[in-house]
């Protein structure tokens, strides 16, 4: 079985300083790596989503990610965040022949200070 | 509009009594699934459909209930709640097959209390 593992719980950040969320992911086979995020009082949207191809994914609002596969690593990095990244964000991991069966890390609260 | 819709949004029972969260989409969406999310757990899965009666547990099914009579519906049955179950629910709906690794959309949101 696959996990997934959000290394940090919250992540305080100036705004326009660049950001880091970092993801770490365990399975013996290949996957689907995504991000999601999460606003306040909102249901989840994708972010961004790694299938194949290119390591390096863009996504909306300026966000991309790099798959990492020998460090089995899918960090999400902006750089130059706004108030209105502050959001909660997933990083979710999926079997290849299952793309919706998703498994989430435990989640990173993005805080972005004036 | 493409999305799902859940309801109630806000739930506040009392252990032991029945309740149901509905959950709808309008994208003829062959996949649906329920998960729930409490801190620093992030979402686990539930109960998930591939498609009308054809139902599965996912990592944390004790407790709840589904049916899927319909495409576009997906009840979340709870027969005895309890405080245990007092979390935030959000239902899914995505492709199945070929299209199975494009987007899940994700309803509003459910936040249940179980007194």
């Amino acid at each position: 079985a696959q996990s997934v593992t959000q290394l940090d719980s919250q992540v305080p950040v100036f705004e326009e300083a660049p950001v880091e969320l970092r993801c770490n992911y365990s399975s013996s086979v290949s996957v689907y790596l995504f991000w999601y995020v999460q606003y306040p009082n909102q249901g989840l949207q994708l972010l961004l989503k790694y299938l194949s191809g290119s390591t390096l994914v863009k996504g909306i609002n300026g966000f991309e990610a790099e798959f990492n596969k020998s460090q089995t690593s899918f960090h999400l990095r902006k750089p130059s965040v706004h108030i209105s990244d502050t959001a909660e964000y997933f990083c979710a991991v999926s079997l290849n022949n299952a793309g919706n069966m998703l498994t989430f890390g435990g989640g990173t609260r993005l805080m972005v200070k004036p | 509009e493409a999305q799902v819709t859940q309801n109630p949004r806000y739930l506040i029972t009392v252990t032991g009594k029945k309740l149901t969260v509905t959950c709808s989409q309008n994208m003829n969406h062959e996949y649906m699934s329920w998960y729930r999310q409490d801190p620093g757990l992030g979402l686990r899965q539930i109960y998930y459909s591939m498609n009308v009666e054809v139902t599965d547990k996912g990592d944390v099914p004790e407790g709840y209930k589904v049916s899927r009579k319909e495409k576009r519906n997906f009840p979340l049955i709870l027969e005895s709640p309890s405080p245990n179950q007092t979390s935030l629910y959000f239902c899914a709906s995505s492709y199945w097959g070929d299209r199975a690794a494009e987007e899940q959309f994700f309803g509003p949101g459910t936040r249940l209390t179980v007194l």
